[in-house]
Parts: C-alpha cells; structure tokens; sequence
C-alpha cells in the first residue's frame, strides 16, 4: 500500500526555536493534512492543504503542499511548551472522492520542546 | 456537543476474551472509521463505513469486526484477543465520506495478556 516517510521521527529543541518536519511518499496525494496529538488524547487536525504549491498558515504554523504531490512540510515559528507533542501528517484522496475519507498517516514526529 | 467519544479509557483481556470497544459521535457525520497505534507507528485504518448500513475493510482488518446500525455509532468487536491486539484504537469521524479532515476521539488503550 501506500506509505509516508516523516522525518525527523524526533526532534528536542529549545523554547523558541522554529521547527520544520516534513513528509514524503513514492505515490501521489491530493490532500495533505497535518495533525498533532497531545500526550494521552486522540490527534487533532491543525491544518488541510488541497493544492500542489498551496501554502496554509494557523496562528504560528505554516505547512506547505509540495508541487509534486508527493511531499509536505510543516513549520512552527517560536516554539513553545504547549507544542509538545506528535505531529502526524496524512496523505489523502481528492476532496468528495469517497476515499477522501482514507487517508494514510505517516508514523509521526515527536517533538520535545525544553523552557 | 461531545464530538467523537470512546468508551473504555482502558481495558484489560485475557488470551482469547471477545469485548467491544464502543465509538458516538454527535455532530451527525457519516464517515466514521477505527485506527490502531503502535509504539512508533502511525495510525492504521481498521474498518470505516460510509454510512448507516455500509462497512469495509481498512488495512488491518484481520481480528476485529464492525457495525453500524445507527449514523452515531460505530462499536469495534474484538474476536477472540490476541497479544498483538495490544495497542491504543481511536475512532474518528468525518462529516461526509468525500471530506478527508478527521475529528478523533480520545482512544481505548487495550492491554491483552
């Protein structure tokens, strides 16, 4: 089946330092999304992409829809404490193809955020 | 408005045992779909349905079976639990099949020894 490649599986930085994760795949997506899931809870959408080059922004994140398709990067500017946690991009079908629904999830990036 | 919820937080099986793990969800979605995670790894697809009535195979299915009587509820029904059954499942939905964003419930950690 399709798989996700998410780097780095880890990442221990200090409070505000900018983060960048990324995702790749051999196959072709068209939707993107990035989740992240606190510690103990289930994960929680932070942003969706729809186009190749799209470009999307919530408060200090940034994810991009890479050109090809078969990529996408998340930034978070100015980290702090409340950002720990697992970041999990998915990779899916078009929107209002019933597979959209489908989506394949990379294995996550821990982030570990020091004060 | 609760969203997505799951009932047990945890539980505890035996080599063997049969259980179900309980999905609602509130907000009148018509995608609801099961995941397991391991240590390491993302989420994968269980079983999903489309709708009242309509279930299928996700990439994991092998164990576990599924029903959807009513547009709220979702329950995953563990066969016969095995040790590699141990993991956290979470179960999410979505508000149309054609809609890829997802809302999570908070999981089940199951432990079966």
């Amino acid at each position: 089946g399709q798989q996700l490649n998410q780097s780095p599986q880890s990442m221990f930085i200090q409070e505000g330092e900018d983060v960048s994760m990324n995702c790749t795949s051999s196959s072709i997506f068209n939707t993107w999304l990035w989740y992240k899931q606190d510690p103990g809870e289930g994960p929680v959408l932070l942003i969706a992409l729809y186009k190749a080059g799209e470009l999307t922004s919530n408060g200090r994140l940034t994810a991009q829809f890479g050109i090809t398709r078969k990529d996408s990067f998340l930034n978070i500017s100015a980290s702090i404490p409340s950002d720990v946690g697992i970041y999990f991009c998915a990779g899916g079908a078009a929107t209002y193809n019933t597979n959209a629904g489908k989506s394949t999830f990379g294995d996550g990036t821990t982030l570990t955020v020091k004060p | 408005n609760a969203g997505v919820t799951q009932t047990p937080k945890f539980q505890v099986l035996k080599t063997g045992q049969s259980m179900t793990l309980q999905c609602a969800q509130d907000m009148n979605h018509e995608y609801m779909s099961w995941y397991r995670q391991d240590p390491g790894m993302g989420l994968r697809l269980i079983h999903y349905s489309v709708g009242a009535g309509i279930t299928d195979q996700g990439e994991v299915p092998n164990g576990y079976n599924v029903s959807r009587s009513t547009t709220e509820d979702f329950p995953l029904r563990l066969l016969s639990a095995a040790p590699s059954q141990t993991s956290v499942y979470f179960c999410a939905s979505s508000i149309l099949a054609g809609v890829p964003e997802q809302y999570f419930g908070p999981g089940t950690r199951l432990t079966v020894t």
